[in-house]
């Protein structure tokens, strides 16, 4: 069975600065997904970035970046120049096609900003 | 384009009482999905369908009923409401399974 497991319950971050939220997965196939999703106090949940497991080089999207270490099973998101929007949870999920075709969450990370 | 839609957005039930969540997606998607969100936890699958007529059980089906008659719509069918059923239900969509796009959310109350 996968498992997703964030170890930071709470961070928090000077604005501008930068901040790596952890996030580690288990899963026995090689063809996988993961995902960052935020949830803002409105409650939607919003992608912010996805990686595919056969793709080596790491995504980024504008201020969000991932450090992928496959053989560690690890997935960490980087929020550069960090700014008050994004304060949010953030939710490390897996995908694979043999886990019921279904997304694995994490427990999530509460992201606090300080102006 | 409105994505997924869910309504209500909030609901208080007495237990033992029913209810519908409803959930359509405007984006042609095959996959559908129902998700609760307990207070400070992940989302948990409820069930899901891989195209109309298709339906699956998740992780926690019990006391949840699902139909899909057509590729826009998945509702969610509470029988019996409990007080373990309050939470946030989301439903999703997708075109592959893997990228999935959230609607807002139904806050339940079940009283």
């Amino acid at each position: 069975a996968q498992t997703v497991t964030q170890s930071q319950p709470e961070m928090s971050v000077q604005e501008a600065e930068t901040v790596t939220l952890s996030c580690t997965y288990d899963t026995s196939e090689s063809d996988y997904y993961l995902f960052w999703y935020k949830q803002p106090p409105s409650r939607q949940m919003i992608l912010v970035i996805r990686q595919e497991a056969y793709k080596q080089q790491n995504a980024t999207e504008n201020r969000f970046s991932v450090n992928f270490q496959k053989a560690a099973k690890s997935f960490s998101l980087k929020i550069s120049d960090s700014q008050l929007g994004d304060a949010a949870m953030y939710f490390c999920a897996l995908y694979d096609s043999f886990g019921n075709e279904k997304l694995t969450f994490g427990t999530g990370t509460r992201l606090t900003i300080i102006p | 384009n409105a994505g997924v839609t869910q309504t209500p957005k909030f609901r208080i039930l007495k237990i033992g009482q029913s209810m519908t969540l409803q959930c359509t997606q405007d984006m042609n998607h095959n996959y559908m999905y129902w998700y609760r969100q307990d207070p400070g936890m992940g989302l948990k699958l409820i069930y899901y369908s891989v195209g109309a007529g298709i339906t699956d059980k998740g992780e926690v089906p019990n006391g949840y009923n699902v139909s899909r008659s057509t590729t826009e719509d998945f509702p969610l069918r509470l029988e019996l409401a409990a007080p373990s059923q309050t939470s946030v239900y989301f439903c999703a969509s997708s075109q592959t399974g893997r990228e999935q796009f959230f609607g807002p959310g139904t806050r339940l109350t079940v009283l």
